[in-house]
Order: C-alpha cells, then sequence, then structure tokens
C-alpha cells in the first residue's frame, strides 16, 4: 500500500496569507496525485488532479505541484472560504489511497 | 448537473448486513466508473470499493469478502452490499463519480450516507 503523509497537520494563517501544504508518498506515483478540499459537514471536492491541473471550476489561487513522491498544494491568497481540511489522493496503484489531511485554520 | 443521492443508511447490529445505494444523474452513467469512499467520525478519507464502468471492481483489503459493490446501468445506480459488518465500518459513506477511464480520480460526490454498527 503506497502511504500518503500530509503536512503539517494543522496550518494556522490569516487571510490573504499563502499556503503551502505538503504531500509525501512512500512509493513513486508519478504524477498521479489529486488534491480534495472538505469543508465541515460537507463531501470533498476535487480541486487537483494529475499533480497540477485545476479541476473544473476551481479558482487559479489554487495550486498543485510535484512528481515522484514528493507534492505541494498552494493556496496563493486565502480567502474566507477556503479555511477547511485539504487531503491528497494516489491513483498509480491499488489501493487508492488518501492523506491523512491538512486542516487550515485561522 | 451530476447529482448523486445515496440512501440506504442506518443502525445495524454488529455482525448483519446492510445495503446502501447511489442514484446518479446528469451525466452518461454507463460511462464511467463509480467509487466509495468512508469517513468514520472525526476521521480522514478511506477508499473503499471502485468498479470500472465495463464491470471490473476493485476493493480494500478490510472489506473484501464482505462487501460487494455492482451496478444497475437501466436505474443509473451503484450499490454497496455490506455483510459481516463491523464497529469498525461506522462511518459515512460516500458514492463519487469516477473523473474518466483509468483516471481514478474522484470529481463529483453525494453527500453521504451514515452507517452505523452498534450493538
Amino acid at each position: 500500500e503506497n502511504v500518503l503523509t500530509q503536512s503539517p497537520g494543522t496550518l494556522s494563517l490569516s487571510p490573504g496569507e499563502r499556503a503551502t501544504l505538503s504531500c509525501r508518498a512512500s512509493q513513486s506515483v508519478r504524477s498521479n496525485l489529486a488534491w480534495y478540499q472538505q469543508k465541515p459537514g460537507q463531501a470533498p471536492r476535487l480541486l487537483i488532479y494529475d499533480a497540477s491541473n485545476r479541476a473544473t471550476g476551481i479558482p487559479v489561487r489554487f495550486s498543485g505541484s510535484g512528481s515522484g513522491t514528493d507534492f505541494t498544494l498552494t493556496i496563493s491568497s486565502l480567502e474566507p472560504e477556503d479555511f477547511a481540511v485539504y487531503y491528497c489522493q494516489q491513483r498509480t496503484s491499488w489501493p487508492v489511497t488518501f492523506g491523512g489531511g491538512t486542516k487550515v485554520e485561522i | 448537473e451530476v447529482q448523486l443521492l445515496e440512501s440506504g443508511g442506518g443502525l445495524v447490529q454488529p455482525g448483519g448486513s446492510l445495503r446502501i445505494s447511489c442514484a446518479a444523474s446528469g451525466f452518461i452513467f454507463v460511462s464511467y466508473g463509480m467509487t466509495w469512499v468512508r469517513q468514520a467520525p472525526g476521521k480522514g478519507l478511506e477508499w473503499v470499493s471502485s468498479m470500472s464502468a465495463d464491470g471490473v471492481t476493485y476493493y480494500l483489503d478490510s472489506v473484501k469478502g464482505r462487501f460487494t459493490i455492482s451496478r444497475d446501468n437501466s436505474k443509473n445506480t451503484v450499490y454497496l452490499q455490506m455483510h459481516n459488518l463491523r464497529a469498525e465500518d461506522t462511518a459515512v459513506y460516500y458514492c463519487a463519480k469516477v473523473k474518466a477511464t483509468s483516471e481514478w480520480y474522484f470529481d463529483y460526490w453525494g453527500q453521504g450516507t451514515l452507517v452505523t454498527v452498534s450493538s
């Protein structure tokens, strides 16, 4: 199983600041990595796929980078609605796995 | 507009069975894989099972032999039949649409159905 480790567990920032979230895979996933956002009481939402492609309707302040085992999700300037939990997910090998999540809080 | 609506969750005793459903609309259901992902209370996301458009199935090891994913393309519905349920299966179960063939990313999600396994 390919274990995804996200860091930090919690990121405390203010609106307008830049957020940098990390996801590290125990085995290479090439570029087969996605990022999701989940707000309390809501289903997850796909933000980024194939490491760097924004999903439909996702604002340009969200960007992804990385390949192999190390990936980053960057939110260039936090909006109030961006405070949420973020998960990475790999699709290179079964089982599909998710990281443990990073909570972005005010 | 893509919509996924789960149903069938509830309280079940350990060792019991339950079938949850996900009714899909707004896309050509027969052309897409579907997935179940669960989230235990206060925990992260855990993939459970997927079925490709052509019927190939995949399972998390801990549910293999207990859970069965299936789909009825005439009803645009995907199911998860769960047997021999355990306390650790307690979670909100989400169904999700696979983004594209062999691209096991999940671009649309339902709101989830809660399964509670307890005596």
